[in-house]
Parts: C-alpha cells; structure tokens; sequence
C-alpha cells in the first residue's frame, strides 16, 4: 500500500513563528503535493514538486514555500505564521503520469495563535 | 484552477437506501479525468473512484458507480445500499494533468 507519511497531526504555533510541516512517501512517486482544506472552500493546492528540487506554484501559494531535497520528501513552510493560516493542510503523492490517482497522508491541523 | 461544484453541502440517508451527489465541473479540455474521493471523521482522504473523459462506459466500484455526462460536464456518484461505514466527507475532483481541482464537498450522513 502508498504510504504518505505527515510527521505532525496536531499543531499549535504562535503568530511569527516559522511552521515546518514535514511529508515523506515510500513509493517512488515522481510528484508530490501540498493542500489546504477549509470548510465550505473543499482542497486548495498550495504547491507541488514534480521532481527533487523542482516547484511549482498552486492556487494560494503566498505565505508558504516549499522545499523538496529528496524524492521521498516535500516539506512546507511558513516563514511567518499568521493566524489565516490555521488551517488543515494534506500532503499528498502520485506517479509522474497526468490523470494518475493521487494519494494522501492524513493530514496535519495547524491552529496559529 | 479548473472549476468544480458540488451543489449539496449536506445529504441524509437511511442505511441500505441510495443516495446521489452531484458534481459538475468547467474546463475546455477534451482529455482529463475525474474522481471522488471519500474523507471520513478519521479524516484519511480515500480514493473511492476514477473515470476517464475519453471512456464512454461509466465506472462502478461495487456500491458505488457514476453517471458521466461528458457534453453536460456532470460526474455524479450513486451510493447504492447505504452503509454506516458511508458516512463522511465526499469531494469530487477534476484533472487534466498532474493536479487535482476539488470541489466543496458534501457531507453524507447515513442514519441507521
């Protein structure tokens, strides 16, 4: 089975603070993801990385960036926390090949203050 | 982003009854695929299934099956039987590449 991996389920930073949230998958996929779930807005993407050091930006990328050093990793940062940022963010992971099914960790709750 | 709408924020049904949600999306492509996806209360978003705009025929996935109406750009889900275990969470996503687009989403609740 995919495993997507988030390091963090539940998190409680204060307003400045630089976030770190950390995703690691273990099967081989070349593309990876960064969502934010909202209620009443459904995902928005943030970010995805079709291969090591690569980025593109998603829907809503101010305020975060990424950084994707091996393949199995994709990690998503906040330089400054605002409190518009807490939100429920998922990691996610699919092959290289367009329309391919993607899969997803289980998501970290991230509560500014 | 493509758009993708989901209409029906919240839907109730009683266990082994049918239930259909409503999805319909905006795009210029002739080639994409569409999905639903299932979140329950665990929140572990899960693959429920998959169709291709290219394929005419329908896909099920035992209870579940969809009505694709590529010229109306409708990808409606059929959850045949309810089961408790059915309720959470259900995005319908669009994609013509790497990325997906989702909808709102509509909560399901099956009541016993």
């Amino acid at each position: 089975d995919v495993k997507v991996t988030q390091s963090s389920r539940y998190l409680v930073k204060r307003t400045g603070e630089k976030v770190f949230l950390e995703c690691v998958q273990d099967m081989d996929h070349e593309n990876m993801f960064w969502y934010r779930q909202d209620p009443g807005l459904g995902l928005r993407l943030i970010y995805f990385s079709y291969d090591v050091k690569m980025k593109e930006k998603g829907d809503i990328p101010e305020g975060y960036s990424v950084s994707r050093e091996k393949k199995e990793r994709f990690s998503l940062i906040l330089e400054s926390a605002s409190t518009n940022q807490t939100s429920m963010y998922l990691c996610a992971s699919s092959p290289g090949q367009s329309g391919n099914t993607i899969y997803f960790g289980e998501g970290s709750w991230l509560t500014v203050v | 982003a493509q758009t993708v709408t989901q209409s029906q924020p919240e839907m109730s049904v009683q266990e082994a009854e049918t239930v259909t949600l409503s999805c319909t999306y905006d795009t210029s492509e002739n080639n994409y695929y569409l999905f639903w996806y299932k979140q329950p209360p665990s929140r572990q978003m899960i693959l429920v299934i998959r169709q291709e705009a290219y394929k005419q025929q329908n896909a099920t996935e035992n209870r579940f099956s969809v009505n694709f109406q590529k010229a109306a750009k409708s990808f409606s889900l059929k959850i045949s039987d309810s089961q408790l275990g059915d309720t959470a969470m259900y995005f319908c996503a669009f994609s013509n590449d790497y990325k997906l687009s989702f909808g709102a989403g509509t909560t399901v609740t099956v009541r016993a």
